[in-house]
């Protein structure tokens, strides 16, 4: 099966730092990522569409200086929270598409737990 | 609007009957359908995938198309407490990759 990896799986920082969260697709190349925010106990938001080679498509809401996205290979899309404060602090999940047609299928990374202090 | 609509839950099974979960979308054009679950803290693993009317079976795991109604559903038979998890419902709506996810339905597999 396809294998998405995020790195880091958990991360601490301090109030006003930047943090950058790595999804690769292990497996298989993917022209779109998609990144999404899910709070305790509420379902997945989508926060942006990651293209490979071109600027990522932000969801209603969400700044897009403050989450930078880049995709630059066909296996590698990075998240970088800036200037990151305490509301911040979610799980942060990657996917990447892979198949074609009606079978093309998402595959979800395991997900990076930020706090922000 | 393209929505996905699932029952939140809880729902309760004891251990060894069928799990049926639910869902309803809006959009008629939708070409294909997932299950995910998702485990307390974890991120969604894909379950299944159908874009076929009819029944795709896998294991225990069982899913079902209607198109013509504009629903899909998940049967888990022999339920384990181990399936106790949220299943997230998604659909691909037509001519997009985003899919569009229901809010999940909470089962829990009593011993």
């Amino acid at each position: 099966g396809a294998v998405v990896s995020q790195h880091p799986s958990w991360v601490i920082c301090k109030s006003g730092t930047s943090v950058k969260i790595e999804c690769r697709s292990l497996d298989f190349q993917a022209t779109t990522m998609f990144w999404y925010r899910q709070f305790p106990k509420q379902s997945l938001m989508l926060m942006a569409t990651s293209n490979e080679g071109s600027k990522a498509t932000y969801e209603q809401g969400v700044e897009k200086d403050k989450f930078l996205i880049n995709h630059a290979s066909l296996t590698l899309s990075t998240l970088t929270v800036t200037s990151a404060h305490p509301e911040d602090s979610s799980f942060y999940i990657c996917s990447a598409y892979t198949g074609t047609g009606v079978q093309e299928t998402q595959y979800f990374g395991p997900g990076t737990r930020l706090l922000v202090l | 609007q393209k929505e996905v609509e699932q029952n939140s839950g809880p729902l309760s099974v004891p251990e060894g009957a069928i799990a049926s979960l639910n869902c309803t979308y809006s959009d008629r054009g939708s070409q294909s359908f997932f299950w995910y679950r998702q485990y307390s803290g974890k991120s969604p693993e894909l379950i299944m995938f159908i874009y076929s009317n009819g029944d795709k079976e896998d294991g225990r795991f069982t899913a079902q198309l209607n198109k013509a109604s504009q629903y899909v559903s998940l049967l888990i038979r022999d339920s384990q407490p181990s399936d106790s998890a949220t299943y997230l419902c998604a659909v691909n709506p037509t001519g997009f990759q985003k899919l569009v996810f229901g809010t999940g339905t909470r089962l829990l597999v009593s011993p």
